[in-house]
């Protein structure tokens, strides 16, 4: 039962215009989430994160959005730029699992010049 | 600021045989956790070691096996190697307990033959 999904394995975007990641989750439980991202043969790379008190939280080019009742969380790259292609895992983290993070199954992202 | 360094960077090993991965986390972090990487079944939660305890562990058979060192210097072992062992094996360090902080090594790639 994956309590982390990334309903797309994939993802194409022009350079310039915006990519959104997407991601729900099932476990009422977690109250923190990450986004990473991974390139081949090397470790995932934190690139933002967020509490289940917030609803936004941004960095620069990168916003992370929750919808707590929904149960998802989306990833906005704005403007996207080819150096933005890799896989995207967001992960989820509850509040008593320690640093236990359940990770989604990723989505590939490819900005086009 | 070294990052979080595993090593060997690969390894090929026979069926049965059995393997120890080591994980250095950055200085000043005391939490490491271990995570496999495999194409079906993505970024899974194998254990969390905090201060020489493990704090948590996946959902994984008892060959699979860790401990932390008094430097926060952590391994992992596999014994009894199957075909499915085969993955990228990941580490990653943090300052303490609750969220945010993973930083993660750039894995293992570990061969079963």
């Amino acid at each position: 039962d994956q309590q982390v999904k990334q309903n797309s394995p994939s993802l194409s975007v022009q350079e310039g215009r915006i990519s959104i990641l997407n991601c729900d989750y099932t476990n009422s439980m977690f109250d923190y989430f990450l986004w990473y991202k991974k390139y081949p043969a090397e470790g995932p790379t934190f690139l933002i994160s967020i509490s289940s008190i917030k609803d936004k939280n941004e960095d620069g080019r990168f916003t992370v959005f929750l919808n707590k009742s929904a149960k998802h969380l989306s990833l906005h790259i704005v403007p996207s730029q080819p150096g933005d292609s890799a896989v995207y895992f967001c992960a989820a983290n509850e509040d008593n699992a320690g640093n236990m993070l359940t990770f989604g199954g990723g989505t590939r992202l490819m900005v086009k010049p | 600021k070294a990052g979080v360094t595993q090593t060997p960077r690969y390894l090929i090993k026979t069926r049965g045989q059995q393997v120890t991965l080591s994980c250095s986390p950055i200085s000043g972090h005391r939490s490491v956790s271990w995570y496999q990487q495999t194409p079906g079944q993505g970024l899974q939660f194998l254990f969390e070691y905090f201060s020489e305890t493990q704090r948590n562990k996946g959902n994984f058979p008892g060959r699979f096996s860790g401990r932390q060192f008094s430097n926060s210097r952590s391994e992992m072992n596999v014994s009894t190697l199957e075909l499915g062992d085969s993955a990228l094996y990941l580490c990653a360090s943090s300052l303490g307990a609750g969220s945010g902080g993973y930083t993660f090594g750039s894995g293992t790639r570990l061969t079963v033959v």
